[in-house]
C-alpha cells in the first residue's frame, strides 16, 4: 500500500538555526499538507499545497515558514530561524484531492529546538 | 470556544465491553467529519469517515448529528488493541485543512 514517508524521524537542533522537513507524498495525489503537534497538545493545520502554490495556511504559518515541491517526487518544510516553541513533531499529509478526499499521514519528524 | 472539542479520557473499558464517546463542533460551515486514531507518538491514521445517515464499519459505529453539531463513535466488542486516542476530525467547507480534536483516550484492558 502507498505510503506518504518522511525523512529525518528525528532532528535536534539549536535554537536560530534553519531546519529543512522532508516528505514523499503519495504518488498520484495533487494536495500536499504540514501539520505539527506539540507534546501533550492537538494535532494543527500549517499549510497546504496544490499546484505549486500554498492553498491555505493557518496563523502558525509566518514568515518563518516556506514550502517547496522542488522536484516531483519530494515536498520540503523549511523553518528558516527555528525558536524553542517550534519543538513538535510535523507530519506530512497528501491527499488525491480536496473536500472529502482521505488526507493520509506520514509517520512525522520529530523536532527538538534546544 | 474549542472549534472541535473532546472529552480527553481516559476512558477504561473492560476487553470485550462497549464503549461510545462524542465530540463537538463549533463551526456550523463544516463538510465533512471523520474519525482518526493515533498510537502514542504516531501518526494520525483514518478510522472512518462519518455521514449524517451513521455507517458502520466491523465494531465501529460513528453517527453525526448536524443539528446539534456533534459527533460519536462507538466501539462494540472492544479488544485490547483498540487503546489508542481517538481524533475527532472536521473539514470544512472552503478548504480542506483538516481541524482535530484534542482526542478521547481509550483504554482497554483484560
Amino acid at each position: 500500500e502507498p505510503e506518504v514517508t518522511q525523512t529525518p524521524s528525528h532532528q535536534v537542533t539549536q535554537m536560530g538555526q534553519e531546519v529543512i522537513l522532508r516528505c514523499v507524498p503519495i504518488s498520484n495525489h495533487l494536495y500536499f499538507y504540514w501539520y505539527r503537534q506539540i507534546l501533550g497538545q492537538k494535532v494543527e493545520f500549517l499549510v497546504s499545497f496544490y499546484n505549486n502554490e500554498i492553498s491555505e495556511k493557518s496563523e502558525i504559518f509566518d514568515d518563518q515558514f516556506s514550502v517547496e515541491r522542488p522536484d516531483g517526487s519530494n515536498f520540503t518544510l523549511k523553518i528558516r530561524s527555528t525558536k524553542l516553541e517550534d519543538s513538535a513533531m510535523y507530519f506530512c499529509a497528501s491527499s488525491p484531492d480536496r473536500g472529502r478526499e482521505t488526507q493520509y499521514f506520514g509517520p512525522g519528524t520529530r523536532l527538538l529546538v534546544l | 470556544r474549542k472549534e472541535v472539542e473532546q472529552d480527553p479520557g481516559p476512558f477504561n473499558v473492560p476487553e470485550g465491553a462497549t464503549v461510545a464517546f462524542n465530540c463537538t463542533y463549533s463551526n456550523s460551515a463544516s463538510q465533512s467529519f471523520f474519525w482518526y486514531r493515533q498510537d502514542c507518538r504516531k501518526e494520525p491514521k483514518l478510522l472512518m469517515s462519518v455521514y449524517s445517515s451513521g455507517n458502520e464499519d466491523g465494531r465501529f459505529t460513528a453517527q453525526l448529528n448536524r443539528a446539534s453539531q456533534y459527533i460519536s463513535l462507538l466501539i462494540r466488542d472492544s479488544k485490547l488493541s483498540d487503546s489508542a486516542t481517538y481524533l475527532c476530525v472536521a473539514q470544512g467547507a472552503a478548504g480542506n485543512k483538516l481541524t482535530f480534536g484534542g482526542g478521547t483516550r481509550v483504554l482497554v484492558k483484560p
